[in-house]
């Protein structure tokens, strides 16, 4: 069965250093989105990518961070510069709208510390 | 701010009864709601999907929704100790594809 693959599984970086999450998401998918969840709190929305392009982002998402799909397989989360408060799992989703209605599928996580 | 309210529980119910989690939204546009199941640690894995007003069943799940209430709610059926994880309720806004997570309910089925 087709899987969302994110990759490393766990991130350990310094505060103010950059890392680079990797996604490849499923493969006849259209929609891409990044999520995040601080531990013991909701999935919240960070980014969705549509035609290589962002078609919506939260507050969540400032300037310190951006997407990007450098082929036709891998979709990329960077964090320029980490803060102690973007430690969370993120999560890669994609999806194929179908019927109004959007089907998300999560890979299985990065788990990103900043220390 | 678009919201989703859930009990966070836990839900505690014996093997083999009927687990009932309930939701509630605050977008009256919002046309799609999904069920996720999140074990500890793992991502959310798609369970159920609704789009209409009524009743729709998949094996041992079945997902209710009324609009006019503004609520959704998931019934598990037959419970199992492998059912016990947190169930997230989410909805998409009737303006977009992303999805609006409430915190989840935390079910425990006991042996």
């Amino acid at each position: 069965e087709p899987e969302v693959t994110q990759t490393p599984s766990h991130q350990v970086t310094q505060m103010g250093q950059e890392v680079i999450l990797r996604c490849v998401p499923i493969s006849n998918h259209l929609y891409f989105y990044w999520y995040r969840q601080i531990l013991g709190q909701k999935v919240e929305f960070l980014v969705s990518f549509y035609n290589n392009e962002i078609s919506e982002k939260s507050e969540i998402f400032d300037d310190q961070f951006s997407v990007e799909r450098p082929d036709g397989s891998n979709f990329t989360l960077k964090i320029r510069s980490t803060k102690l408060e973007d430690s969370a799992m993120y999560f890669c989703a994609s999806s194929e709208p179908s019927g109004g209605g959007e089907k998300l599928f999560f890979g299985s996580g990065t788990q990103l510390s900043v220390l | 701010q678009k919201e989703v309210e859930q009990n966070s529980g836990p839900l505690s119910v014996p093997e083999g009864a009927i687990a009932s989690l309930n939701c509630t939204y605050s977008d009256r546009g919002s046309q799609s709601f999904f069920w996720y199941r999140q074990y500890s640690g793992k991502s959310p894995e798609l369970i159920m999907s609704i789009y209409s007003n009524g009743d729709k069943e998949d094996g041992r799940f079945t997902a209710q929704l009324n609009k006019a209430s503004q609520y959704v709610s998931l019934l598990i059926r037959d419970s199992q100790p492998s059912d016990s994880a947190t169930y997230l309720c989410a909805f998409s806004p009737g303006s977009s594809y992303k999805l609006i997570f409430g915190s989840g309910t935390r079910l425990l089925v006991r042996p």
